[in-house]
Protein backbone atom coordinates (compact mmCIF):
# COMPACT_ATOMS: atom_id res chain seq x y z
CA UNK A 1 0.00 0.00 0.00
CA UNK A 2 2.99 2.49 -0.84
CA UNK A 3 3.41 3.31 3.42
CA UNK A 4 -0.45 4.35 3.15
CA UNK A 5 -2.63 3.58 6.60
CA UNK A 6 -6.02 4.29 6.51
CA UNK A 7 -8.04 4.00 9.66
CA UNK A 8 -10.62 2.65 10.39
CA UNK A 9 -10.83 0.17 7.54
CA UNK A 10 -14.77 -0.33 8.45
CA UNK A 11 -17.41 1.70 10.26
CA UNK A 12 -21.28 1.60 10.06
CA UNK A 13 -22.74 4.77 11.39
CA UNK A 14 -26.14 6.08 12.15
CA UNK A 15 -28.07 9.19 9.87
CA UNK A 16 -26.98 12.57 11.49
CA UNK A 17 -23.77 11.26 13.05
CA UNK A 18 -20.34 13.09 12.50
CA UNK A 19 -17.59 10.56 10.78
CA UNK A 20 -13.88 11.04 10.65
CA UNK A 21 -11.66 8.96 8.16
CA UNK A 22 -8.17 9.37 8.41
CA UNK A 23 -5.51 8.99 5.97
CA UNK A 24 -1.60 8.26 7.39
CA UNK A 25 1.36 8.41 5.09
CA UNK A 26 5.12 7.54 5.58
CA UNK A 27 6.15 8.71 2.09
CA UNK A 28 6.64 12.41 2.81
CA UNK A 29 4.87 12.83 -0.15
CA UNK A 30 3.29 16.57 -0.91
CA UNK A 31 -0.49 15.98 -2.31
CA UNK A 32 -2.96 13.72 -0.71
CA UNK A 33 -6.57 13.02 -2.03
CA UNK A 34 -9.60 11.38 -0.72
CA UNK A 35 -11.74 8.96 -3.19
CA UNK A 36 -14.92 7.49 -2.53
CA UNK A 37 -15.78 4.15 -4.69
CA UNK A 38 -20.02 3.23 -6.22
CA UNK A 39 -20.85 0.82 -8.09
CA UNK A 40 -21.33 2.24 -11.54
CA UNK A 41 -19.31 5.46 -11.12
CA UNK A 42 -16.22 4.45 -10.57
CA UNK A 43 -13.59 6.51 -7.99
CA UNK A 44 -14.67 10.19 -7.68
CA UNK A 45 -12.77 12.47 -6.29
CA UNK A 46 -13.93 14.83 -2.83
CA UNK A 47 -10.91 17.02 -1.79
CA UNK A 48 -7.13 16.87 -2.56
CA UNK A 49 -4.24 18.54 -0.43
CA UNK A 50 -1.23 20.00 -2.00
CA UNK A 51 0.14 20.95 0.96
CA UNK A 52 -0.39 21.62 4.65
CA UNK A 53 -3.26 23.55 4.85
CA UNK A 54 -3.76 23.92 1.68
CA UNK A 55 -6.94 21.78 0.12
CA UNK A 56 -9.22 21.96 -2.84
CA UNK A 57 -12.35 20.50 -3.73
CA UNK A 58 -12.91 17.49 -6.21
CA UNK A 59 -16.20 16.55 -8.00
CA UNK A 60 -18.30 15.54 -5.08
CA UNK A 61 -17.08 17.61 -2.41
CA UNK A 62 -20.73 18.48 -1.07
CA UNK A 63 -21.24 17.03 2.65
CA UNK A 64 -17.36 16.58 2.97
CA UNK A 65 -14.69 19.10 4.91
CA UNK A 66 -10.96 18.11 4.94
CA UNK A 67 -8.13 19.19 6.65
CA UNK A 68 -4.38 18.36 7.08
CA UNK A 69 -2.21 19.89 9.88
CA UNK A 70 0.56 17.36 9.28
CA UNK A 71 2.34 16.19 5.77
CA UNK A 72 1.44 12.93 6.75
CA UNK A 73 -2.52 12.97 7.52
CA UNK A 74 -5.58 14.06 5.70
CA UNK A 75 -8.56 13.78 7.01
CA UNK A 76 -11.82 13.31 6.05
CA UNK A 77 -15.05 14.28 8.01
CA UNK A 78 -18.76 13.88 7.27
CA UNK A 79 -20.07 16.43 9.59
CA UNK A 80 -23.73 14.99 9.11
CA UNK A 81 -23.42 11.80 7.69
CA UNK A 82 -26.17 10.71 5.20
CA UNK A 83 -27.21 7.11 3.69
CA UNK A 84 -26.17 8.67 0.26
CA UNK A 85 -22.52 9.06 1.48
CA UNK A 86 -22.54 4.47 2.36
CA UNK A 87 -19.43 3.96 0.20
CA UNK A 88 -15.67 2.65 0.02
CA UNK A 89 -13.59 5.63 0.53
CA UNK A 90 -9.83 5.57 -0.67
CA UNK A 91 -6.99 7.84 -0.07
CA UNK A 92 -4.06 8.33 -2.47
CA UNK A 93 -0.64 10.01 -2.34
CA UNK A 94 1.57 11.26 -4.77
CA UNK A 95 4.62 13.36 -5.30
CA UNK A 96 5.00 15.81 -8.63
CA UNK A 97 8.89 15.05 -8.20
CA UNK A 98 8.25 11.48 -9.12
CA UNK A 99 5.83 12.27 -12.26
CA UNK A 100 2.78 12.74 -10.46
CA UNK A 101 1.15 8.77 -10.13
CA UNK A 102 -1.35 8.08 -7.15
CA UNK A 103 -0.48 5.04 -5.19
CA UNK A 104 -3.82 4.16 -3.03
CA UNK A 105 -4.81 2.90 0.34
CA UNK A 106 -6.70 -0.52 1.16
CA UNK A 107 -9.94 1.63 1.77
CA UNK A 108 -12.06 2.47 4.50
CA UNK A 109 -15.42 0.55 3.61
CA UNK A 110 -18.51 3.01 5.35
CA UNK A 111 -22.25 2.17 6.20
CA UNK A 112 -24.16 4.57 7.17
CA UNK A 113 -27.74 3.26 8.37
CA UNK B 1 -16.26 17.48 -16.74
CA UNK B 2 -13.64 15.37 -18.67
CA UNK B 3 -14.43 11.50 -18.64
CA UNK B 4 -12.93 8.19 -19.80
CA UNK B 5 -15.25 5.70 -21.44
CA UNK B 6 -13.70 2.34 -20.78
CA UNK B 7 -14.91 -0.91 -22.46
CA UNK B 8 -16.28 -3.35 -22.29
CA UNK B 9 -17.54 -3.14 -18.61
CA UNK B 10 -17.16 -6.81 -17.93
CA UNK B 11 -15.63 -9.89 -19.03
CA UNK B 12 -15.87 -13.68 -18.45
CA UNK B 13 -13.06 -15.80 -20.04
CA UNK B 14 -11.43 -18.91 -19.74
CA UNK B 15 -8.02 -19.33 -18.07
CA UNK B 16 -4.93 -19.33 -21.03
CA UNK B 17 -7.05 -16.91 -23.00
CA UNK B 18 -5.76 -13.39 -23.68
CA UNK B 19 -8.00 -10.05 -22.75
CA UNK B 20 -7.76 -6.97 -24.49
CA UNK B 21 -9.53 -3.85 -22.90
CA UNK B 22 -9.48 -0.22 -24.08
CA UNK B 23 -10.08 3.57 -22.78
CA UNK B 24 -11.20 6.49 -24.73
CA UNK B 25 -11.30 10.04 -24.12
CA UNK B 26 -12.64 13.50 -25.59
CA UNK B 27 -9.35 15.03 -24.76
CA UNK B 28 -6.03 14.38 -24.91
CA UNK B 29 -3.57 13.47 -21.99
CA UNK B 30 -0.11 13.16 -21.80
CA UNK B 31 -0.09 10.28 -19.13
CA UNK B 32 -1.79 7.27 -19.09
CA UNK B 33 -2.05 4.78 -16.19
CA UNK B 34 -3.33 1.29 -15.48
CA UNK B 35 -4.58 0.35 -12.11
CA UNK B 36 -6.02 -3.45 -10.65
CA UNK B 37 -8.06 -3.72 -8.01
CA UNK B 38 -8.54 -6.86 -6.07
CA UNK B 39 -11.52 -7.38 -4.04
CA UNK B 40 -11.54 -5.06 -0.66
CA UNK B 41 -8.27 -3.96 -1.62
CA UNK B 42 -7.29 -0.69 -3.45
CA UNK B 43 -6.34 -0.01 -6.87
CA UNK B 44 -2.23 -0.69 -7.63
CA UNK B 45 -0.57 0.79 -10.25
CA UNK B 46 0.41 -1.67 -13.22
CA UNK B 47 1.43 0.01 -15.85
CA UNK B 48 2.08 3.89 -16.65
CA UNK B 49 2.71 5.18 -20.47
CA UNK B 50 4.26 8.96 -20.94
CA UNK B 51 4.86 9.39 -24.47
CA UNK B 52 2.28 8.94 -27.35
CA UNK B 53 2.77 5.63 -29.61
CA UNK B 54 4.87 3.66 -26.73
CA UNK B 55 4.32 0.45 -26.09
CA UNK B 56 4.86 -0.86 -22.39
CA UNK B 57 4.79 -4.72 -20.74
CA UNK B 58 4.85 -5.55 -17.19
CA UNK B 59 5.08 -9.76 -17.11
CA UNK B 60 1.58 -11.05 -19.46
CA UNK B 61 0.54 -7.45 -19.40
CA UNK B 62 0.88 -5.00 -22.49
CA UNK B 63 -0.34 -1.36 -22.76
CA UNK B 64 -0.29 0.87 -25.43
CA UNK B 65 -0.36 4.89 -25.05
CA UNK B 66 -2.66 6.07 -28.41
CA UNK B 67 -1.16 7.79 -30.86
CA UNK B 68 -4.15 10.92 -30.74
CA UNK B 69 -3.43 11.04 -27.16
CA UNK B 70 -6.79 10.26 -26.58
CA UNK B 71 -6.80 6.42 -26.02
CA UNK B 72 -5.16 3.30 -24.04
CA UNK B 73 -5.40 -0.31 -24.57
CA UNK B 74 -4.56 -2.99 -21.68
CA UNK B 75 -3.83 -6.45 -22.88
CA UNK B 76 -3.37 -9.57 -20.79
CA UNK B 77 -2.02 -12.71 -22.20
CA UNK B 78 -2.43 -16.44 -21.54
CA UNK B 79 -4.95 -15.14 -17.82
CA UNK B 80 -4.32 -17.36 -15.32
CA UNK B 81 -7.26 -17.12 -12.01
CA UNK B 82 -5.49 -14.41 -9.94
CA UNK B 83 -6.12 -12.17 -12.78
CA UNK B 84 -9.52 -11.85 -11.74
CA UNK B 85 -10.22 -8.48 -10.42
CA UNK B 86 -11.72 -4.78 -11.62
CA UNK B 87 -8.88 -2.59 -14.14
CA UNK B 88 -8.95 1.22 -14.28
CA UNK B 89 -7.75 3.36 -17.00
CA UNK B 90 -6.71 6.95 -15.58
CA UNK B 91 -5.23 9.95 -17.56
CA UNK B 92 -3.50 12.40 -16.87
CA UNK B 93 -1.64 15.87 -17.19
CA UNK B 94 0.79 15.89 -15.85
CA UNK B 95 3.13 19.08 -16.49
CA UNK B 96 6.03 19.08 -13.93
CA UNK B 97 3.13 19.97 -11.09
CA UNK B 98 0.14 17.33 -10.18
CA UNK B 99 -2.07 16.74 -12.40
CA UNK B 100 -5.94 15.04 -11.39
CA UNK B 101 -6.61 11.69 -12.58
CA UNK B 102 -9.53 11.26 -14.84
CA UNK B 103 -11.00 7.27 -14.11
CA UNK B 104 -12.41 5.33 -16.59
CA UNK B 105 -15.06 3.14 -14.82
CA UNK B 106 -13.60 -0.46 -15.00
CA UNK B 107 -13.42 -3.36 -16.55
CA UNK B 108 -14.33 -6.32 -14.45
CA UNK B 109 -12.63 -9.44 -15.19
CA UNK B 110 -13.62 -13.00 -14.28
CA UNK B 111 -11.49 -16.27 -15.13
CA UNK B 112 -13.04 -19.14 -15.71
CA UNK B 113 -10.27 -21.91 -14.57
Amino acid sequence: DAGITQSPRHKVTETGTPVTLRCHQTENHRYMYWYRQDPGHGLRLIHYSYGVKDTDKGEVSDGYSVSRSKTEDFLLTLESATSSQTSVYFCAISEPRRGGIQYFGAGTRLSVL
Amino acid sequence: GQQLNQSPQSMFIQEGEDVSMNCTSSSIFNTWLWYKQDPGEGPVLLIALYKAGELTSNGRLTAQFGITRKDSFLNISASIPSDVGIYFCAGMNYGGSQGNLIFGKGTKLSVKP
